[in-house]
């Protein structure tokens, strides 16, 4: 596609529920990055992809979270037993040199009730 | 010690000055140096890339490097209201960009 997508815009969920977010890439870009913003903070790094691995998943906070990138294009972060610390702007970029710098989609903004 | 620190500002410049905003960064290691611009509830957007030390210029952005001093600064000339948004410094290594904080920059017409 022409940019990153990312789907949904918005996210409510409630305490303890399990969410699905997605990213659609730059077709072509063979690194994908996952950070999250909270609201006044810069972008925190959770993982990377370079194709279909995780390259480095540091960042990620616990174990309720995890991201899978199946055929090397789309991604999804999914989270379990979601808490009210989740709420946070979810962003997606890639890039085909990461040197470079990342081009971000326009975020998933999650509030968990 | 914060990996990427930037002030948080805000920082409030009149229109047609020039807007100085500055990020220092704590790992040597690091190889290529970024600025986005990020407008409230949007995401952030890259203006300006720098590799070496010294000085580069694009339009009214003037990025600089000096990684003796592991410091970044970016420069807005003839400051618009339509450059009033939060700006993210980013800095590479290790395989990953590691952001500031940003700073948040008002030009005041």
């Amino acid at each position: 596609g022409a940019g990153v997508s990312q789907t949904p815009s918005n996210k409510v969920t409630e305490k303890g529920k399990y969410v699905e977010l997605r990213c659609d890439p730059i077709s072509g870009h063979t690194a994908l990055y996952w950070y999250r913003q909270s609201l006044g903070q810069g972008p925190e790094f959770l993982i990377y992809f370079q194709g279909t691995g995780a390259a480095d998943d540091s960042g990620l906070p616990n174990d309720r979270f995890f991201a899978v990138r199946p055929e090397g294009s789309v991604s999804t972060l999914k989270i379990q037993r979601t808490e009210r610390g989740d709420s946070a702007v979810y962003l997606c970029a890639s890039s085909n040199d990461r040197g470079r710098g990342y081009t971000f989609g326009s975020g998933t903004r999650l509030t968990v009730v | 010690q914060k990996e990427v620190e930037q002030n948080s500002g805000p920082l409030s410049v009149p229109e047609g000055a020039i807007a100085s905003l500055n990020c220092t960064y704590s790992d040597r290691g690091s190889q290529s140096f970024f600025w986005y611009r990020q407008y409230s509830g949007k995401s952030p957007e890259l203006i300006m890339s720098i590799y070496s030390n010294g000085d580069k210029e694009d339009g009214r952005f003037t990025a600089q490097l000096n990684k003796a001093s592991q410091y970044v600064s970016l420069l807005i000339r003839d400051s618009q209201p339509s450059d009033s948004a939060t700006y993210l410094c980013a800095v590479f290594g290790n395989e990953k960009l590691t952001f500031g904080t940003g700073t948040r920059l008002t030009i005041i017409p």
